[in-house]
């Protein structure tokens, strides 16, 4: 079966400093991946998806995430960090017929002024 | 247009009520799904619908909880009997179709005292 595992509950940044949120999946085929964020009382948002093609993707909010299959790895950079940007992002794998999304723990990020 | 919508909100309950949760997908979606997403935790899935093909119930945890879905349109998650560990936030989302992007809702927060 398909998993996600977010390798840090909390991470915290300085504003304008880069932001690395670490997503490893586990999956018996070629994933479909996807980073989801969530603010303080709003709904679910799509920042990007990974569908087998470029490994580079680029989301919004000048996020960005690579696909590494050599090491299961989708982890999500931005290059400056605002403060807009705190709330949690969760990596999310589909399972194989794209039906239902499995989603990590999710991560908490902070940014500190 | 308008995006996924949910009600109520927020609902507090008493255990052993039953509850029923709403959402009115995207116009034109023709997928919809339910997830929980229980406190300090990632989002579970808990049932699908595409048009008129029989649901995927696979996710849902006990035979207490239930759904329909009214042709393309509206669903209802119902809890027969709650309990305490059903509190949770209830989130619907759906798609134009299966395996396209999922769109989410603001979620109802769930309570049962």
């Amino acid at each position: 079966a398909q998993s996600v595992t977010q390798l840090d509950s909390h991470v915290s940044v300085s504003e304008g400093t880069p932001v690395l949120l670490r997503c490893n999946y586990s999956s018996s085929y070629s994933p479909s991946l996807f980073w989801y964020v969530q603010h303080p009382n709003k709904g679910l948002q799509l920042l990007l998806k990974y569908t087998s093609a470029a490994t580079l993707v680029k989301g919004i909010n000048g996020f960005e995430a690579e696909f590494k299959k050599s090491e299961t790895s989708f982890h999500l950079t931005k290059p400056s960090a605002h403060m807009s940007d705190a709330a949690e992002y969760f990596c999310v794998v589909s399972d194989l017929r794209g039906n239902k999304l499995v989603f990590g723990a999710g991560t908490i990020l902070r940014v500190k002024s | 247009g308008a995006g996924v919508s949910q009600s109520p909100s927020n609902k507090v309950t008493e255990k052993g009520k039953d509850v029923e949760l709403r959402c009115d997908p995207i116009s034109g979606h023709t997928a919809l799904y339910w997830y929980r997403q229980r406190l300090g935790q990632g989002l579970e899935f808990l049932i699908y619908f595409q048009g008129n093909s029989a649901p995927d119930k696979s996710g849902l945890p006990s035979d207490r909880f239930s759904a329909e879905r009214t042709g393309e349109s509206v669903s209802t998650l119902t809890i027969q009997r709650t309990q305490q560990e059903d509190s949770a936030v209830y989130l619907c989302a759906s798609s134009l179709r299966v395996q396209e992007t999922q769109y989410f809702g603001p979620g109802t927060r769930l309570l049962v005292l």
